[in-house]
């Protein structure tokens, strides 16, 4: 069974400060998808992350896919009160199915 | 262009109650998923559909809980005799097919069963 393992599940982190939330999964898999959500809306996709060694950036947001480690990170560079949401990794393989299997959410909070 | 879009966004019903919940995926989108969201169990996959191939049900969590696509667009998610268990937010995504897998989701439904 995959497991999808998210770090830390609460970040709370004032202004311009910088930090990573860690995404490790259980199995074989090169497709990784980060998504966010704000409170009582959907999830909006960040980031698709395809093969070993991707890194996509985009604002203050980077993240990247170690297929060796089975690890993803999403990087916060000098946060901002806006990039306050939960955020989701996802993984899916063809052994699992079509399905994504989520993290548990990394919730984010910015303080002024 | 259109999003996934759900219907209802908000359902309240009475234990023991049936309740169809609705998604319109993305025009083009082959395949479709439900999703639900819960306190307790995060995010977890219920059912996928490919085109006209027969849908995975593996994360159906009971047989209270069935799906159908007609015509390969639209889908209704069934939940008979609802359980106070079943109160989550219902989320419905959709992709372009099997190996272009990224998916796009719904605004979700939340479901309330008193």
């Amino acid at each position: 069974e995959l497991k999808v393992e998210q770090n830390p599940l609460f970040l709370s982190m004032q202004e311009g400060k910088n930090y990573t939330i860690y995404c490790n999964y259980s199995t074989t898999s090169d497709r990784l998808y980060w998504y966010r959500q704000d409170p009582g809306k959907s999830l909006e996709s960040l980031f698709v992350l395809l093969s070993n060694g991707a890194v996509k950036q985009e604002g203050r947001l980077m993240a990247s896919l170690d297929t060796k480690a089975r690890l993803s990170t999403l990087h916060i560079t000098a946060a901002v009160h806006d990039l306050s949401a939960t955020y989701f990794c996802a993984v899916d393989t063809d052994n699992a199915g079509n399905m994504l299997t989520f993290g548990g959410g990394t919730r984010l909070m910015v303080k002024p | 262009g259109a999003g996934v879009s759900q219907s209802p966004s908000n359902k309240v019903t009475e234990k023991g109650k049936d309740v169809e919940l609705r998604c319109d995926p993305i025009s083009g989108h082959t395949a479709l998923y439900w999703y639900r969201q819960s306190l307790g169990q995060g995010l977890e996959f219920l059912i996928y559909f490919q085109g006209n191939s027969a849908p995975d049900k593996s994360g159906l969590p009971s047989d209270r809980f069935s799906a159908e696509r007609t015509g390969g667009s639209v889908s209704t998610l069934t939940i008979q005799r609802t359980q106070q268990e079943d109160s989550a937010v219902y989320l419905c995504a959709s992709s372009l097919g099997y190996r272009k897998k990224e998916q796009f989701f719904g605004p979700g439904t939340r479901l309330t069963v008193l």
